[in-house]
């Protein structure tokens, strides 16, 4: 069966710093791998896809992230924290039947 | 890109009412869509699949005769809480796979709240 773990529940930068948000997943093919962004009471915005294609994966707002097969994981990157990033963030994987598994969920908190 | 709308973005009902929610795909078809619900503070957990003219499948532990679901046409899937209670106060989110079904495409959600 197919999972994903958010290793941190919360992360906290200051703004201006690197963020990490971190990924694992467990899969017995090649997974599709995605981020999205959540702001409070809203829906989900796509924030990068992996799909087999480059291991690191650019997308909005300054994100990456890289698929990493060996460690089964596909960590969040950001060089520098703005205010407006704080927000929750999901790590998900598309099964078989095309839909989503979702991890537990990083609430990213910025200190100014 | 493609977009899934839905609606009410939030809705207030009593206790014992029923409640709609719409979910319609406004520029493509989607013959499946997936309704999930997230508690306060939790990751969102899938509900049931919606399949164009046919029943829904629904995950282990989720009423189907509590959450209707109807998929009548290939751009519209409805979520019916039936005699809403306030255990059922929620957000649900709707999304639909791409035509390529290389990513999904979400609603904007909708905020139950049951009084």
């Amino acid at each position: 069966a197919q999972s994903v773990t958010q290793l941190d529940s919360h992360v906290s930068v200051s703004e201006g710093t690197p963020v990490l948000l971190r990924c694992n997943y467990s899969s017995s093919y090649s997974p599709s791998l995605f981020w999205y962004v959540q702001h409070p009471n809203k829906g989900l915005q796509l924030l990068l896809k992996y799909t087999s294609a480059a291991t690191l994966v650019k997308g909005i707002n300054g994100f990456e992230a890289e698929f990493k097969k060996s460690e089964t994981s596909f960590h969040l990157t950001k060089p520098s924290a703005h205010m407006s990033d704080a927000a929750e963030y999901f790590c998900a994987l598309m099964d078989s039947s095309y839909k989503l598994i979702f991890g537990s969920g990083t609430r990213l908190l910025v200190r100014p | 890109g493609a977009v899934v709308s839905q609606h009410p973005s939030w809705v207030i009902c009593k206790s014992g009412t029923s409640v709609k929610i719409e979910c319609r795909s406004l520029d493509f078809q989607a013959t499946t869509m997936f309704w999930y619900r997230q508690f306060p503070k939790q990751s969102l957990m899938l509900m049931a699949t919606s399949n164009e003219g046919s029943k829904a499948t629904y995950e282990q532990g989720v009423e189907k005769d509590k959450f209707l679901i109807n998929h009548a046409s290939l751009t519209l899937s409805t979520l019916t809480v039936t005699s809403a209670h306030p255990e059922d106060s929620s957000f649900y989110i709707c999304s639909a796979p791409s035509g390529s079904l290389t990513e999904a495409f979400f609603g904007q959600g909708t905020r139950l709240t049951v009084v």
